[in-house]
């Protein structure tokens, strides 16, 4: 069993729709989670962070954390075209000093 | 300020030659973090320094890899003898202070390709 792991995709949306990625992880003391846009060719760049079971909204991204499920999923409401990207789920392993990243999940929406 | 910087951009090299990547972090943090990235992967954790020290080598997948930070600025990963399953993206990162919260800011990566 991978320790982060994403569906693959690609996940194709219409532009304005609700895009929905999800994630699980395995280390029951992981205490920090991520999620990190790539862009092709660039490096990847913070866009939430999540710490307590819930949902955290911030502005179009909403993420959501169950860690008895061992659960991380983040919403894009109202899907651009410059939203197409791979998004990657992190999570930070009960140490706290080593980050751990799923393959990261490819997002296409169509115009 | 200036965000990460990372040199070379690029690096050709032959099986079993040495490379040095460079990593300038954003001034004034004492985290640095380097991943390395192949194609169609996330980011895998190779090390984490705290400022001069390695707090956490874990990742490093063998002993061809070495990293320093003589004086908890600039990193340099150092490769000897590569294999061409070297040949990847390589990553550096850093943060402010390595807090479990912080934001890790990644520099541009140096792509390493070993014919």
């Amino acid at each position: 069993q991978k320790e982060v792991e994403q569906n693959s995709g690609p996940l194709s949306v219409p532009e304005g729709a609700i895009a929905s990625l999800n994630c699980t992880y395995s280390d029951r003391g992981s205490q920090s989670f991520f999620w990190y846009r790539q862009y092709s060719g660039k490096s990847p760049e913070l866009i939430m962070s999540i710490y307590s079971n819930g949902d955290k909204e911030d502005g179009r991204f909403t993420a959501q954390l169950n860690k008895a499920s061992q659960y991380v999923s983040l919403l894009i409401r109202d899907s651009q075209p410059s939203d197409s990207a791979t998004y990657l789920c992190a999570v930070l392993n009960t140490g706290g000093f080593k980050t751990i990243f799923g393959a990261g999940t490819r997002l296409f929406v169509k115009a | 300020g200036a965000g990460v910087s990372q040199t070379p951009s690029n690096k050709v090299t032959e099986k079993g030659k040495y490379v040095e990547l460079r990593c300038d972090p954003i001034s004034g943090h004492t985290a640095l973090y380097w991943y390395r990235q192949s194609l169609g992967q996330g980011p895998e954790f190779l090390i984490y320094f705290q400022g001069t020290g390695a707090a956490d080598d874990s990742g490093l997948p063998n002993d061809r890899f070495f990293a320093v930070r003589p004086e908890g600025s600039v990193s340099t990963l150092k490769i000897q003898r590569t294999e061409r399953g070297d040949s990847a993206v390589y990553l550096c990162a850093s943060s402010q202070r390595g807090g479990r919260r912080e934001t890790q800011y990644f520099g541009p990566g140096t792509r390493l390709l070993v014919l």
